[in-house]
């Protein structure tokens, strides 16, 4: 049971570039969520999901674009990377109870 | 909206001291509340939890109490030790949304702990 999953661990990108951060669980769990973490702060959320085919905006979600085609994988598109979404991005997920589980995290510096 | 204030950091203390790490809330409706600890260069793991006023949730030796009164999580742990250094968060959801719609999170306290 590897939990949730994160791919890649470091990314460098230039500004005006696009990439995908992929994010899977093997948990079964309905809920996902992606968050990211800027140094000194809290996590915030960016979008999350209830199930396969749903997603919904979540505190700043400008910027980003999610999917859910399975229960398993929630990945988030960065169109056009700028400064601003330097950050420490983490996904998780839970099931029905509330206590979430999280990722080892991807480290992104967009120069 | 929602919020959680945690008392800033860094706090520093030597082992075998008592931990207090204050945390307030401002929800409407009844969230559930979490303590999160990260360590360096790792995800955020769950440390404990309650549900409702006046349940005590409890781990590895630390205690938060659910505080309806006070709109308080406050984290005590009685002796802590040198592995305890992390970055510690606290987190509500569910005031409004049933838990669905994500974690709101304190800016975290880094606590270190000299031997």
């Amino acid at each position: 049971n590897a939990g949730v999953t994160q791919t890649p661990k470091f990314r460098i990108l230039k500004i005006g570039q696009s990439m995908t951060l992929q994010c899977a669980q093997d948990m079964n769990h309905n809920y996902m969520y992606w968050y990211r973490q800027d140094p000194g702060m809290g996590l915030k959320l960016i979008y999350y999901s209830v199930g396969a085919g749903i997603t919904d905006k979540g505190e700043v979600p400008n910027g980003y674009n999610v999917s859910r085609s399975t229960t398993e994988d929630f990945p988030l598109r960065l169109e056009l990377a700028a400064p601003s979404q330097t950050s420490v991005y983490f996904c998780a997920s839970s099931y029905v109870d509330d206590t979430q589980y999280f990722g080892p995290g991807t480290r992104l510096t967009v120069l | 909206g929602d919020s959680v204030t945690q008392m800033e950091g860094p706090v520093t203390l030597s082992e075998e001291a008592f931990l207090t790490i204050n945390c307030t809330y401002t929800a409407t409706g009844y969230p559930s509340l979490f303590w999160y600890v990260q360590y360096p260069g790792e995800g955020l793991q769950l440390l404990l939890k309650a549900t409702k006023a006046d349940d005590k949730g409890s781990n590895k030796g630390f205690e938060a109490t659910y505080r309806k009164e006070t709109t308080s999580f406050h984290l005590e742990k009685g002796s802590v030790q040198v592995s305890d250094s992390a970055v510690y968060f606290c987190a509500l959801t569910g005031a409004v949304g049933g838990g669905a719609d994500g974690l709101t999170f304190g800016k975290g306290t880094h606590l270190i702990i000299q031997p």
